[in-house]
């Protein structure tokens, strides 16, 4: 089976603080993503990478930063916490194949900002 | 740009039928996806269906395509307390990105 491990389940920083969410997917993907899921507006794109080094900016990256050294790892970095990044973050990879582009989600980060 | 919308909350009676129903926008998709989140938890693969196929049956689960209206449904057959859930609907275009919808929040009373 595809696992998807986020390193924390809840998370709770100050304002301002630099904030790194990491992932680790076992299964030798392409391509990783990152998401954040807020109530009534189901989750939304913030970066993605097909490949290592490589990342392209989603729906909303104003704010994060991401980083893709290893084709395993995909890190998620708030350089200054801000409260309207209180959310659930998800990270997820995939194949990017055919018929793969199906995508194995981790168990979520819930970060609050105070 | 490339769009799914779902309605937000669906309430049924255990061992009833559930249909959670979700339109997208782009005509180019390849697969169509149906995630479940139960609470606290990461998105689980349900199902999908290929676009050139109308209906997809998984034991309790029948995904139902319209191409034409640009329509996918997901039916639950038998729906039990622990089909409660948020369900996503979600499109890959051609670019291999996810397009969610909203989610659609459903509740089994027993």
């Amino acid at each position: 089976d595809v696992k998807v491990t986020q390193s924390s389940r809840y998370l709770v920083k100050r304002t301002g603080e630099k904030v790194f969410l990491e992932c680790v997917q076992d299964m030798d993907h392409e391509n990783m993503f990152w998401y954040r899921q807020d109530p009534g507006l189901g989750l939304r794109l913030i970066y993605f990478s097909y490949d290592v080094k490589m990342k392209e900016k989603g729906d909303i990256p104003e704010g994060y930063s991401v980083s893709r050294e290893k084709k395993e790892r995909f890190s998620l970095i708030l350089e200054s916490a801000s409260t309207n990044q209180t959310s659930m973050y998800l990270c997820a990879s995939s194949q990017g194949t055919g018929d793969s582009y199906r995508s194995y989600f981790g168990a979520g980060t819930r970060l609050s900002v105070l | 740009g490339e769009d799914v919308e779902q309605s937000l909350f669906l309430s049924v009676r255990e061992g009833d039928s559930s249909v959670i129903n979700c339109t997208y926008t782009d005509s180019s998709s390849t697969y169509l996806y149906w995630y479940k989140q139960e609470p606290g938890a990461g998105l689980q693969l349900l199902t999908y269906i290929f676009s050139n196929m109308d209906m997809k049956q998984d034991q309790r689960l029948t995904v139902l395509l319209n191409k034409k209206d640009k329509h996918l449904s997901l039916r639950i057959a038998d729906t039990q307390t622990g089909d409660s859930a948020i369900y996503f609907c979600a499109d890959s275009g051609n670019t291999g990105k996810l397009i969610f919808g909203q989610g659609t929040t459903l509740q089994v009373k027993p």
